[in-house]
């Protein structure tokens, strides 16, 4: 069944350094999710992307999906404390249901 | 408008007992869905549905049912708590065709002794 694997499962970072987790599918995504989930939090939905080889930006956040539609990258500029959480893709198998990456956890220290 | 609404947010239940999980919507997303998320890892679907009266099976539904009566409400029911149960349930809705994903609740954090 549909398997979406990300790297690497933990990063700690400086504040300031960039950071970038990356996603795999082992399946062709007619799109791909992601989201942030903050320490002891739930899920928060940030971006879709649909379009191969697309690109979009929210602030010092970068989104990529692969010109196959296999894989996907979520690049941050700069980090901050407060991007602190784990980072999840998602995508959908042919009923339209999600599943969900493994997960980045982003540790910045101060 | 509230979103998603997860009762109860803690719950320790003995092995053996049952309980129902609680999730309503009020923004009228036809679909719904349930995952549980094991500590470091993601998250698992257990049982989605695409509309009042209808379900279907997740990744992990074993030991799980699912009930769909009205747009509103999803409820999750474990029958014969086990310590595999153990985990954060989290409830969420999407629309179909929607670039905005799906809206989590903020989760039951069940423990099974």
């Amino acid at each position: 069944g549909q398997q979406v694997m990300q790297i690497p499962q933990y990063q700690h970072v400086q504040e300031g350094e960039d950071f970038t987790t990356y996603c795999n599918s082992s399946t062709t995504l007619s799109n791909i999710q992601w989201y942030k989930q903050r320490p002891g939090g739930h899920p928060v939905f940030l971006i879709q992307l649909v379009k191969s080889g697309e690109v979009k930006k929210q602030k010092r956040l970068t989104f990529q999906f692969g010109e196959a539609k296999k894989n996907s990258s979520l690049h941050i500029t700069a980090t901050q404390t407060t991007d602190v959480g784990t980072y999840f893709c998602a995508g959908p198998n042919t009923g339209n249901q999600f599943y969900f990456g493994t997960g980045t956890s982003l540790t910045v220290i101060p | 408008n509230a979103g998603v609404t997860q009762t109860p947010k803690f719950r320790i239940l003995k092995i053996g007992q049952s309980m129902t999980l609680q999730c309503t919507q009020d923004m009228n997303h036809n679909y719904m869905y349930w995952y549980r998320q094991d500590p470091g890892m993601g998250l698992k679907l257990i049982y989605y549905s695409v509309g009042a009266g209808i379900t279907d099976k997740g990744e992990v539904p074993n030991g799980y049912n699912v009930s769909r009566s009205t747009t509103e409400d999803f409820p999750l029911r474990l029958e014969l708590a086990a310590p595999s149960q153990t985990s954060v349930y989290f409830c969420a809705s999407s629309n179909p065709g929607s670039h905005y994903g799906y809206t989590f609740g903020s989760g039951t954090r069940l423990t099974v002794v």
